[in-house]
């Protein structure tokens, strides 16, 4: 039930751009978000619901496939404060009851 | 608005010992959450509450017991320590309007 994240770490120079993925074998409700920096908690990015919408945060959007039951988070122009793990959380029921990958970490470089 | 908060933030246990983590939350949301996270495993769920008075199992939910006392405080206790229970504790709240999940700072406990 876990979903699947990859690629499991990224290094980018600031100002590039990264795609991160996470893919489910079940039939998705919704999709969330998150970015963890070391020591703190998880913080939310966004959600996004079955119906193949796209959101955005800053310069950070996502994509949902409900056909593939797939998620891509995409980093435009990334920027040092993007450095963190991302993780995707996945909804079955539509209860809010989350399943966590075990992350995507980043690292943005000067 | 303090959001979630959790206490202890550290805590050391012997093997065998008790405790219970507290959390409580401001917002007036009525579903919170128990997650551990060990490295390179991401969130796991261990309980969840939809709502005052209700829980319910999430995916590691052995070893520990949750409750429930109102709907701003969700408690999660473990009741003879081991050290695979070491781990860091998070607890979460949500809302049905607006989904997203506000995370506490976290217990960090280390089981000897």
């Amino acid at each position: 039930q876990q979903p699947v994240q990859s690629p499991q770490a990224v290094i980018l120079r600031e100002g590039e751009d990264a795609v991160i993925n996470c893919s489910s074998s079940k039939a998705l409700y919704s999709v969330h978000w998150y970015r963890q920096k070391h020591g703190e908690a998880p913080v939310f990015l966004m959600i996004l619901l079955k119906g193949g919408e796209q959101k955005g945060h800053e310069k950070i959007s996502a994509s949902f496939n409900e056909k593939k039951q797939q998620s891509s988070l995409y980093l435009t122009a990334s920027q040092l404060s993007y450095s963190g793990t991302y993780f995707c959380g996945t909804e079955i029921r539509g209860n809010n009851r989350l399943a966590f990958g075990k992350g995507n970490q980043v690292v943005v470089i000067p | 608005n303090a959001g979630v908060t959790q206490t202890p933030k550290f805590q050391v246990l012997k093997t065998g010992q008790s405790m219970t983590l507290q959390c409580a939350q401001d917002m007036n949301h009525n579903s919170m959450y128990w997650y551990r996270q060990d490295p390179g495993m991401g969130l796991r769920l261990i309980y969840y509450s939809a709502s005052e008075g209700t829980t319910d199992k999430g995916e590691v939910p052995n070893g520990y017991n949750v409750s429930r006392l109102n709907k701003r405080e969700f408690s999660l206790r473990l009741e003879s320590a081991a050290p695979s229970q070491t781990s860091v504790y998070f607890c979460a709240s949500s809302s049905p309007s607006r989904q997203e999940q506000y995370f506490g700072p976290g217990t960090r406990l280390t089981v000897t």
